[in-house]
Protein backbone atom coordinates (compact mmCIF):
# COMPACT_ATOMS: atom_id res chain seq x y z
CA UNK A 1 0.00 0.00 0.00
CA UNK A 2 0.90 3.47 -1.19
CA UNK A 3 1.92 5.86 1.89
CA UNK A 4 0.63 9.48 1.97
CA UNK A 5 2.45 11.17 -1.48
CA UNK A 6 3.46 14.85 -1.48
CA UNK A 7 4.60 17.37 -4.40
CA UNK A 8 7.14 18.89 -5.21
CA UNK A 9 9.65 17.72 -2.43
CA UNK A 10 11.62 20.99 -2.57
CA UNK A 11 10.59 24.38 -4.08
CA UNK A 12 12.82 27.38 -3.93
CA UNK A 13 10.87 30.34 -4.59
CA UNK A 14 11.39 34.57 -4.05
CA UNK A 15 9.47 36.27 -1.86
CA UNK A 16 5.97 37.63 -3.40
CA UNK A 17 5.63 34.80 -5.17
CA UNK A 18 3.31 32.09 -5.02
CA UNK A 19 3.36 28.10 -4.02
CA UNK A 20 1.51 25.14 -3.81
CA UNK A 21 2.07 22.05 -2.12
CA UNK A 22 0.05 19.23 -3.00
CA UNK A 23 -0.75 15.95 -1.00
CA UNK A 24 -2.51 12.86 -2.07
CA UNK A 25 -3.28 10.56 1.57
CA UNK A 26 -3.60 7.06 1.85
CA UNK A 27 -6.57 5.64 0.25
CA UNK A 28 -9.30 5.53 2.03
CA UNK A 29 -8.39 7.72 4.91
CA UNK A 30 -10.49 10.30 5.23
CA UNK A 31 -8.84 12.85 7.59
CA UNK A 32 -5.97 14.77 6.43
CA UNK A 33 -3.70 17.56 8.34
CA UNK A 34 -1.60 19.78 6.86
CA UNK A 35 1.02 20.88 9.44
CA UNK A 36 4.31 23.14 9.14
CA UNK A 37 7.47 22.38 10.79
CA UNK A 38 10.14 24.87 11.34
CA UNK A 39 13.62 24.11 11.11
CA UNK A 40 14.50 22.51 15.11
CA UNK A 41 11.04 22.33 16.52
CA UNK A 42 7.95 20.00 16.33
CA UNK A 43 5.27 19.70 13.68
CA UNK A 44 2.13 22.65 13.98
CA UNK A 45 -1.60 21.98 12.84
CA UNK A 46 -2.64 24.46 9.97
CA UNK A 47 -5.95 22.94 8.94
CA UNK A 48 -7.58 19.72 9.34
CA UNK A 49 -10.20 17.92 7.00
CA UNK A 50 -13.09 15.53 7.66
CA UNK A 51 -13.68 14.66 3.91
CA UNK A 52 -13.69 17.65 2.38
CA UNK A 53 -14.73 19.54 4.95
CA UNK A 54 -12.12 21.86 6.69
CA UNK A 55 -12.77 21.15 10.66
CA UNK A 56 -10.42 22.70 11.93
CA UNK A 57 -8.55 25.52 10.39
CA UNK A 58 -7.59 28.04 13.54
CA UNK A 59 -3.84 28.09 12.70
CA UNK A 60 -4.02 28.54 8.83
CA UNK A 61 -2.97 32.40 8.66
CA UNK A 62 -5.36 33.44 6.16
CA UNK A 63 -4.22 36.41 4.46
CA UNK A 64 -1.94 34.40 2.76
CA UNK A 65 -2.56 30.93 3.41
CA UNK A 66 -5.29 28.98 1.97
CA UNK A 67 -5.96 24.80 1.75
CA UNK A 68 -8.60 22.67 -0.18
CA UNK A 69 -9.48 19.02 -0.43
CA UNK A 70 -11.83 19.10 -3.17
CA UNK A 71 -13.88 15.61 -3.92
CA UNK A 72 -12.19 14.49 -0.24
CA UNK A 73 -9.33 12.91 -1.47
CA UNK A 74 -6.44 14.87 -2.48
CA UNK A 75 -5.40 18.41 -0.98
CA UNK A 76 -3.58 21.41 -1.91
CA UNK A 77 -1.95 24.12 0.16
CA UNK A 78 -1.35 27.41 -0.92
CA UNK A 79 0.94 30.33 -0.17
CA UNK A 80 0.19 33.84 -1.98
CA UNK A 81 2.54 35.56 -1.77
CA UNK A 82 5.18 33.43 0.26
CA UNK A 83 7.36 35.40 3.00
CA UNK A 84 10.70 35.08 3.98
CA UNK A 85 9.48 33.64 7.18
CA UNK A 86 7.31 30.91 5.46
CA UNK A 87 10.52 28.66 4.77
CA UNK A 88 10.04 25.38 6.45
CA UNK A 89 8.77 21.59 5.68
CA UNK A 90 4.97 21.71 4.88
CA UNK A 91 3.99 18.09 5.88
CA UNK A 92 0.63 15.88 4.92
CA UNK A 93 -0.80 13.54 7.32
CA UNK A 94 -3.59 11.28 6.96
CA UNK A 95 -5.73 8.79 9.31
CA UNK A 96 -8.50 6.49 8.63
CA UNK A 97 -12.26 6.10 9.68
CA UNK A 98 -13.39 8.47 12.06
CA UNK A 99 -12.54 7.26 15.80
CA UNK A 100 -8.93 6.57 14.70
CA UNK A 101 -6.26 7.76 16.60
CA UNK A 102 -2.93 7.08 14.45
CA UNK A 103 -1.49 9.20 11.60
CA UNK A 104 0.46 8.61 8.76
CA UNK A 105 3.45 10.93 7.19
CA UNK A 106 4.27 12.12 4.37
CA UNK A 107 7.77 13.34 3.55
CA UNK A 108 6.87 16.71 3.53
CA UNK A 109 7.82 19.55 1.19
CA UNK A 110 10.78 21.32 2.03
CA UNK A 111 10.20 25.20 1.25
CA UNK A 112 12.79 27.78 0.98
CA UNK A 113 11.89 31.56 0.57
CA UNK A 114 14.65 33.58 -0.92
CA UNK B 1 -5.09 23.54 27.32
CA UNK B 2 -3.02 20.61 25.99
CA UNK B 3 0.88 20.77 25.60
CA UNK B 4 4.15 18.80 25.43
CA UNK B 5 7.55 19.47 26.34
CA UNK B 6 10.90 17.72 25.71
CA UNK B 7 13.07 19.15 28.05
CA UNK B 8 16.24 17.78 26.09
CA UNK B 9 16.97 19.55 23.08
CA UNK B 10 20.07 17.53 21.77
CA UNK B 11 21.42 14.21 23.46
CA UNK B 12 24.32 12.33 22.73
CA UNK B 13 25.57 8.68 23.50
CA UNK B 14 27.77 6.34 22.52
CA UNK B 15 26.55 3.27 20.52
CA UNK B 16 25.60 0.56 22.27
CA UNK B 17 24.54 2.53 25.53
CA UNK B 18 20.95 3.07 26.95
CA UNK B 19 19.10 5.67 26.07
CA UNK B 20 15.89 7.35 27.74
CA UNK B 21 14.61 10.66 26.00
CA UNK B 22 11.90 12.27 28.30
CA UNK B 23 8.53 13.35 27.23
CA UNK B 24 5.89 15.29 29.84
CA UNK B 25 2.25 16.20 28.89
CA UNK B 26 -0.28 18.32 29.89
CA UNK B 27 -4.22 17.38 29.66
CA UNK B 28 -7.01 16.95 31.27
CA UNK B 29 -7.91 13.56 30.17
CA UNK B 30 -6.74 10.28 29.66
CA UNK B 31 -3.99 11.21 26.93
CA UNK B 32 -3.41 9.29 23.97
CA UNK B 33 0.22 9.52 23.62
CA UNK B 34 3.02 9.00 20.68
CA UNK B 35 6.15 8.83 19.82
CA UNK B 36 7.59 10.08 16.46
CA UNK B 37 11.75 9.48 14.65
CA UNK B 38 12.41 12.02 11.97
CA UNK B 39 15.35 11.39 9.98
CA UNK B 40 17.00 14.02 8.06
CA UNK B 41 14.34 14.97 4.91
CA UNK B 42 12.31 12.59 6.01
CA UNK B 43 8.51 12.68 7.18
CA UNK B 44 7.50 11.13 10.74
CA UNK B 45 7.78 7.60 11.37
CA UNK B 46 5.54 6.30 14.69
CA UNK B 47 7.54 4.47 16.93
CA UNK B 48 5.10 3.54 19.36
CA UNK B 49 1.72 4.13 21.07
CA UNK B 50 -0.09 4.35 24.34
CA UNK B 51 -3.86 4.64 24.52
CA UNK B 52 -4.72 2.31 27.45
CA UNK B 53 -3.97 -0.89 29.34
CA UNK B 54 -0.13 -1.62 30.25
CA UNK B 55 1.55 1.27 30.86
CA UNK B 56 5.18 -0.40 29.45
CA UNK B 57 4.45 -0.01 25.82
CA UNK B 58 6.79 -1.92 23.44
CA UNK B 59 7.29 -0.27 19.45
CA UNK B 60 9.82 -0.87 16.67
CA UNK B 61 12.92 -0.84 16.50
CA UNK B 62 13.38 -2.47 19.90
CA UNK B 63 12.03 1.16 21.45
CA UNK B 64 10.31 1.20 24.31
CA UNK B 65 7.85 3.94 26.88
CA UNK B 66 6.26 3.68 30.03
CA UNK B 67 3.40 6.00 30.85
CA UNK B 68 3.30 7.38 34.07
CA UNK B 69 0.20 9.22 35.00
CA UNK B 70 1.33 10.13 38.63
CA UNK B 71 4.31 12.30 36.63
CA UNK B 72 2.81 13.20 32.92
CA UNK B 73 5.56 11.81 31.43
CA UNK B 74 6.11 9.25 28.74
CA UNK B 75 9.92 8.92 28.45
CA UNK B 76 10.60 6.47 25.62
CA UNK B 77 13.98 4.28 26.62
CA UNK B 78 16.28 1.65 24.45
CA UNK B 79 18.42 -0.47 26.03
CA UNK B 80 21.49 -0.40 23.60
CA UNK B 81 21.36 2.21 20.85
CA UNK B 82 22.56 1.47 17.21
CA UNK B 83 23.86 4.35 14.76
CA UNK B 84 21.40 4.41 13.11
CA UNK B 85 18.93 5.54 15.74
CA UNK B 86 20.70 9.27 14.99
CA UNK B 87 17.50 11.16 14.20
CA UNK B 88 15.02 13.35 15.78
CA UNK B 89 12.26 12.30 18.11
CA UNK B 90 8.99 13.60 19.05
CA UNK B 91 6.63 13.09 21.56
CA UNK B 92 3.31 13.76 21.13
CA UNK B 93 -0.59 13.97 22.86
CA UNK B 94 -3.56 13.61 20.95
CA UNK B 95 -6.49 15.09 21.98
CA UNK B 96 -10.13 14.14 20.91
CA UNK B 97 -12.49 16.63 19.35
CA UNK B 98 -15.82 16.73 19.45
CA UNK B 99 -15.97 15.49 15.52
CA UNK B 100 -14.71 12.27 17.07
CA UNK B 101 -11.29 13.10 15.05
CA UNK B 102 -8.02 13.47 16.99
CA UNK B 103 -6.42 16.71 17.29
CA UNK B 104 -2.29 16.29 17.89
CA UNK B 105 0.35 18.40 19.98
CA UNK B 106 3.96 17.68 19.32
CA UNK B 107 7.03 18.65 21.75
CA UNK B 108 9.46 20.16 20.17
CA UNK B 109 12.10 17.10 19.86
CA UNK B 110 15.16 16.02 20.89
CA UNK B 111 18.14 15.34 18.56
CA UNK B 112 20.30 12.03 19.25
CA UNK B 113 23.57 11.61 18.25
CA UNK B 114 25.17 8.47 18.48
CA UNK B 115 28.81 8.07 18.99
CA UNK B 116 30.88 5.42 17.74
Amino acid sequence: EAGVVQSPRYKIIEKKQPVAFWCNPISGHNTLYWYLQNLGQGPELLIRYENEEAVDDSQLPKDRFSAERLKGVDSTLKIQPAELGDSAVYLCASSPELGSNEQFFGPGTRLTVL
Amino acid sequence: AQSVTQPDIHITVSEGASLELRCNYSYGATPYLFWYVQSPGQGLQLLLKYFSGDTLVQGIKGFEAEFKRSQSSFNLRKPSVHWSDAAEYFCAVGALRGSGTYKYIFGTGTRLKVLA
